[in-house]
């Protein structure tokens, strides 16, 4: 059971330039959600998803966009990437249990913008 | 969203017991306490969640009054490893606080 994945681990991106961050669970949830974390601070929420074809807006939204064409993935995108956008990407996910709102979370993906 | 509001920072010794408050006053009647362990360059990991008195599980406890405004994470007899950053939420399916929001933490630091 792999739970949430995260792919790439590590990426360094050039100003401008785009990428797309893959996050697959196996765990049928059907909440996804997207975070950034810059060093020594919390976790700010991108975007999130309640099921498949399903997206809203987080506390920090701006620059990026997601889709949620499938149940288990969750994708993350970069249309123009800059070099406030340096962090660390963590996706999580969770079930629509109303008593167990538990998030498991990825390894994280280090994205450097030069 | 439930704001919540926790310390900076707490400095514990080893096999020492450490609580945690979390302040939450705009808490919503069914929302859930949640509580989360962060490792450097790893992602959250749940300890324990509740709604009301007390929840204990193999890691900790869970302390929650009867108006819910605030909630104390209690970690018996802390050891090294558990030097962390430890983050408070709250929020729940039925009100449909299902954007899972992570304030600052509280960042602990266990020393020999």
């Amino acid at each position: 059971n792999a739970g949430v994945t995260q792919t790439p681990k590590f990426r360094v991106l050039k100003t401008g330039q785009s990428m797309t961050l893959l996050c697959a669970q196996d765990m049928n949830h059907e909440y996804m959600y997207w975070y950034r974390q810059d060093p020594g601070m919390g976790l700010r929420l991108i975007h999130y998803s309640v099921g498949e074809g399903t997206t809203a807006k987080g506390e920090v939204p701006d620059g990026y966009n997601v889709s949620r064409l499938k149940k288990q993935n969750f994708l993350l995108g970069l249309e123009s990437a800059a070099p406030s956008q340096t962090s660390v990407y963590f996706c999580a996910s969770s079930s629509r249990d109303r008593k167990n709102t538990e998030a498991f979370f990825g390894q994280g993906t280090r994205l450097t913008v030069v | 969203l439930a704001k919540t509001t926790q310390p900076i920072s707490m400095d514990s010794y080893e096999g020492q017991e450490v609580n945690i408050t979390c302040s939450h006053n705009n808490i919503a009647t069914n929302d859930y306490i949640t509580w989360y362990q962060q490792f450097p360059s790893q992602g959250p990991r749940f300890i324990i969640q509740g709604y009301k008195t007390k929840v204990t599980n193999e890691v900790a406890s869970l302390f929650i009054p009867a108006d819910r405004k605030s909630s104390t994470l209690s970690l018996p007899r802390v050891s090294l490893s558990d030097t962390a950053v430890y983050y408070c939420l709250v929020g729940g399916i039925d009100t449909g606080r299902r954007a899972l929001t992570f304030g600052s933490g509280t960042r602990l630091q266990v020393q020999p």
